[in-house]
């Protein structure tokens, strides 16, 4: 059985910093990997969508990494800004079926 | 932790033919809940939100009358394609809110042939 997880589940940090967030996941038969962002009242917005064959996707500041064999991927965020505070999530498709399984996220905040 | 269900979680219908995607939050109420599509390769995009008891509020360029939205109680609310068409398959997916956390189904595959 699938299981998403991300670590850690609440990070603050001074803006202007650069930051990584993980996910891991147990089963390496994804079909695809996405990241999300969740403003607080607000629904999903998709930031970068990375498929099985590839191995990063970049969206401005926004680099997203996939590493199947070791069932990792980060989220870097260049020069974080307050705007950046949000929860990420992070979710996977996988091989035989079309079930999202999905992360419990991580809640950032970025200090001004 | 508080889950949501979908129901079914694939399902192939013919042209023409309307299909209902039911959305449950089974431990807590759901004041908002959000529906979301993805084609294949590419990001999920907000259809509506509904807020119980009232109508549901669509995005743009999501057609209200083909996507039928049903917010009937605190823990249910249905999504019905009505004549579906081949280019409606799609993955489905809702979310679900209560006062403070919001929540993700597994989704639904449909397929129109």
């Amino acid at each position: 059985k699938q299981e998403v997880t991300q670590i850690p589940a609440a990070l603050s940090v001074p803006e202007g910093e650069n930051l990584v967030l993980n996910c891991s996941f147990t089963d390496s038969a994804i079909y695809n990997l996405q990241w999300f962002r969740q403003d607080p009242g607000k629904g999903l917005t998709s930031l970068l969508l990375i498929q099985s064959s590839q191995r990063e996707q970049t969206s401005g500041r926004l680099n997203a990494s996939l590493d199947k064999s070791s069932g990792r991927s980060t989220l870097y965020i260049a020069a974080s800004q307050p705007g950046d505070s949000a929860t990420y999530l992070c979710a996977v498709h996988m091989d035989s079926n079309y079930q999202l399984i999905w992360g419990a996220g991580t809640k950032l905040i970025i200090k001004p | 932790g508080a889950v949501v269900s979908q129901h079914p979680s694939w399902v192939i219908c013919k042209s023409g033919t309307s299909v209902k995607i039911e959305c449950r939050s089974l431990d807590f109420q759901a004041t908002t809940m959000f529906w979301y599509r993805q084609f294949p390769k590419q990001s999920l995009m907000l259809m509506a939100t509904s807020n119980e008891g009232s109508k549901a509020t669509y995005e743009q360029g999501v057609e209200k009358d083909k996507f039928l939205i049903n917010h009937a109680s605190l823990t249910l609310s249905t999504l019905t394609v009505t004549s579906a068409h081949p280019e409606d398959s799609s993955f489905y997916i809702c979310s679900a809110r209560d006062s403070f956390t919001q929540y993700f189904g597994p989704g639904t595959r449909l397929t129109v042939t």
